[in-house]
């Protein structure tokens, strides 16, 4: 069973406009939250996250809102660049236990120039 | 400042050969892990090294095996390998154990594997 979903394999927006990833998860143990950004032949590189104390996050473009009661996190990327282009991975883990990381599958954002 | 480092880049194996995967970080963290990532999935951990000496196992370790050569280096061997184990791995490593605190993973390039 699939505990963190990124339901859209991929999306297409227009660059200067707003990119919005969506993330769902089941476990309501998860109490940290991070998003991934990986391009192709690379590993992922680690782009923001949020405690669950928090509703959201900011860096620069890059915003994670969490809605703990919806089990719903999604990240905005304001205004979208061709170089935003990638796939973007959710992870989350638990603080009790071994706070293991559980990826969702990615969404593949393309940013038409 | 290399980071999280993989050799090989690529590797075809046949069924039932062995190889091992190699993995080096420079960033003098404590954690090391290994994923694979299939096509329709996320990252899935097949084992981890929360500090120099000790090795765990992960969501899918069967097939695998590890060492945790000293701090910098982890290795992940494949003694048998199988079709089902072509995939990208990525090593990873974190200062605390799976980013505990807001500790974060920094992760490898990869290694594409493919079993014929």
């Amino acid at each position: 069973d699939q505990q963190v979903k990124q339901n859209s394999p991929s999306l297409s927006v227009q660059e200067g406009r707003i990119s919005i990833l969506n993330c769902d998860y089941t476990n309501s143990m998860f109490d940290y939250f991070l998003w991934y950004k990986k391009y192709p032949a690379e590993g992922p590189t680690f782009l923001i996250s949020i405690s669950s104390i928090k509703d959201k996050n900011e860096d620069g473009r890059f915003t994670v809102f969490l809605n703990k009661s919806a089990k719903h996190l999604s990240l905005h990327i304001v205004p979208s660049q061709p170089g935003d282009s990638a796939v973007y991975f959710c992870a989350a883990s638990a603080a009790s236990g071994t706070y293991k990381y559980i990826f969702g599958t990615g969404t593949r954002l393309k940013v038409l120039a | 400042n290399a980071g999280v480092t993989q050799t090989p880049k690529f590797q075809v194996l046949k069924t039932g050969q062995s190889m091992t995967l190699q993995c080096a970080q420079d960033m003098n963290h404590n954690s090391m892990y290994w994923y694979r990532q299939d096509p329709g999935m996320g990252l899935r951990l097949i084992y981890y090294s929360a500090s120099e000496g000790t090795t765990d196992k992960g969501e899918v370790p069967n097939g695998y095996n590890v060492s945790r050569l000293n701090k910098r280096e982890f290795s992940l061997r494949l003694e048998s390998a199988a079709p089902s184990q072509t995939s990208v791995y990525f090593c990873a490593s974190s200062e605390t154990v799976f980013g505990a605190a807001g500790d974060t993973q920094y992760f490898g390039p990869g290694t594409r594997l493919t079993v014929l």
